[in-house]
């Protein structure tokens, strides 16, 4: 049981290149969930999904894309990234809110 | 809208002396409080929850927080800390829409 797993955990990208970010959680959890934290600000939503096809917009969702095929994986693309998508990119499941959410090691991502 | 507070950005403390991060909240329905720790590099766990029932709610490594709805606080105390709980610290509300609202956090430094 893995947990919730994230690729890659670093990356460096240049201004208006493109990337996705990998998110895999073995839990069966229907509920997924991509969030940024920048020093000083906590972590912001910014996509979020219910199952398998179901996506929503969280509070910071411009400049991202995300979808969700099946229940296990939920990537967020990044489709012309910019200075200010420079952040620790975490992914989250959990099986029914309000109950736990688990967190994957995170991606560093720097855009220069 | 919901929000979340944590009162205290820096939290300096001796081995072994008590602990008390704050955190006050504000919603108009129903909440769920949650504490997560995040240490150095790493994903966020949980430390605890309050879905309902008994205000004091008990966690890991013997932290434990008090629900109190009057003055709207989930403050996490802890009776002695150990160097090993030196780390950043994040309160976060939901509510039955299943979106989590993290505060800023509070970084818990604990000295020798």
């Amino acid at each position: 049981n893995a947990g919730v797993t994230q690729t890659p955990k670093f990356r460096i990208l240049k201004i208006g290149q493109s990337m996705t970010l990998q998110c895999a959680q073995d839990m069966n959890h229907n509920y997924m969930y991509w969030y940024r934290q920048d020093p000083g600000m906590g972590l912001k939503l910014i996509y979020y999904s219910v199952g398998a096809g179901i996506t929503d917009k969280g509070e910071v969702p411009n400049g991202y894309n995300v979808s969700r095929s099946t229940t296990e994986d939920f990537p967020l693309r990044l489709e012309l990234a910019a200075p200010s998508q420079t952040s620790v990119y975490f992914c989250a499941s959990s099986y029914s809110p309000p109950e736990t959410q688990y967190f994957g090691p995170g991606t560093r991502l720097l855009v220069l | 809208a919901q929000s979340v507070t944590q009162l205290d950005s820096q939290v300096p403390v001796f081995e072994e002396a008590p602990v008390e991060l704050r955190c006050n909240y504000s919603s108009s329905v129903s909440v769920y409080l949650f504490w997560y720790v995040q240490y150095p590099n790493q994903g966020l766990q949980l430390l605890l929850k309050y879905l309902s029932g008994s205000t004091l709610v008990k966690g890991i490594n013997g932290f434990e927080a008090e629900f109190n709805k009057s003055q709207t606080s989930f403050h996490l105390r802890k009776p002695s800390v150990h160097i090993s709980d030196t780390a950043e610290y994040f309160c976060a509300v939901s509510d039955r829409v299943r979106k989590l609202i993290f505060g800023t956090g509070t970084r818990l430094q604990v000295f020798p």
